[in-house]
């Protein structure tokens, strides 16, 4: 079974600071994908990789950046956190892109920023 | 551009009831639609999709392209169906990656 692992499940932040949201996947999938879940919002794409050292931008991208070096790891960085970043963040990975794509979820890492 | 719209936050029904869930769509290309749902203390899965015409634990959902709409259903609710669920299009050609865009979520509770 396809597993995506996210480093966190909880973590508190300051104002300011620059954060590290860590996804691993061990299914050789060539996508991958960060979303954030707010209530009343629903789930909505920051910016997704569908390979190595290429990304492209979601919905909302802005106050993110990312980096994926390796296949199987893929990081969402915050490079100067603010309170309206405070949210449950989500990895998913999928094998590949096209009609059917399945998409698999990590567990998710709660940031809190205060 | 392409949105989705589930107009209930919450959906409280009896065990043994029937269920459906409204998602409506609106999108100039041609839809792709999927059901997500979320169990407590679980992460977010796939439940099934229009492309498959599958029924995955008793559920179902039709794609009616005329009035934009992929309600999912089940004709028994049961207490285990009691989740959140989010309705998403699809956006991307075959071979790209896909950029799906959810709905705001319709939480299902069944009670006995």
């Amino acid at each position: 079974d396809v597993k995506v692992t996210q480093s966190s499940r909880y973590l508190v932040k300051r104002t300011g600071e620059k954060v590290f949201l860590e996804c691993v996947q061990d299914m050789d999938h060539e996508n991958m994908f960060w979303y954030r879940q707010d209530p009343g919002l629903g789930l909505r794409l920051i910016y997704f990789s569908y390979d190595v050292k290429m990304k492209e931008k979601g919905d909302i991208p802005e106050g993110y950046s990312v980096s994926r070096e390796k296949k199987e790891r893929f990081s969402l960085i915050l490079e100067s956190a603010s309170t309206n970043q405070t949210s449950m963040y989500l990895c998913a990975s999928s094998l590949e892109g096209g009609p059917g794509e399945k998409l698999f979820f990590g567990s998710g890492t709660q940031l809190s920023v205060l | 551009a392409q949105r989705v719209t589930q107009p209930e936050k919450l959906l409280s029904v009896f065990k043994g009831a029937p269920v459906e869930l409204k998602c409506n769509y609106s999108y100039s290309g041609s839809p792709e639609l999927f059901w997500y749902v979320q169990y407590s203390r679980q992460r977010l899965q796939l439940l099934l999709r229009h492309i498959s015409r599958e029924s995955i634990k008793g559920f179902t959902a039709d794609l009616n392209k005329g009035e934009t709409s992929f309600h999912l259903k089940k004709p028994f609710a049961q207490e285990e169906d009691s989740a959140m669920y989010y309705c998403a299009l699809r956006k991307g050609g075959t071979g790209t990656a896909s950029k799906l865009t959810f709905g705001t979520g319709t939480r299902l509770q069944v009670t006995l």
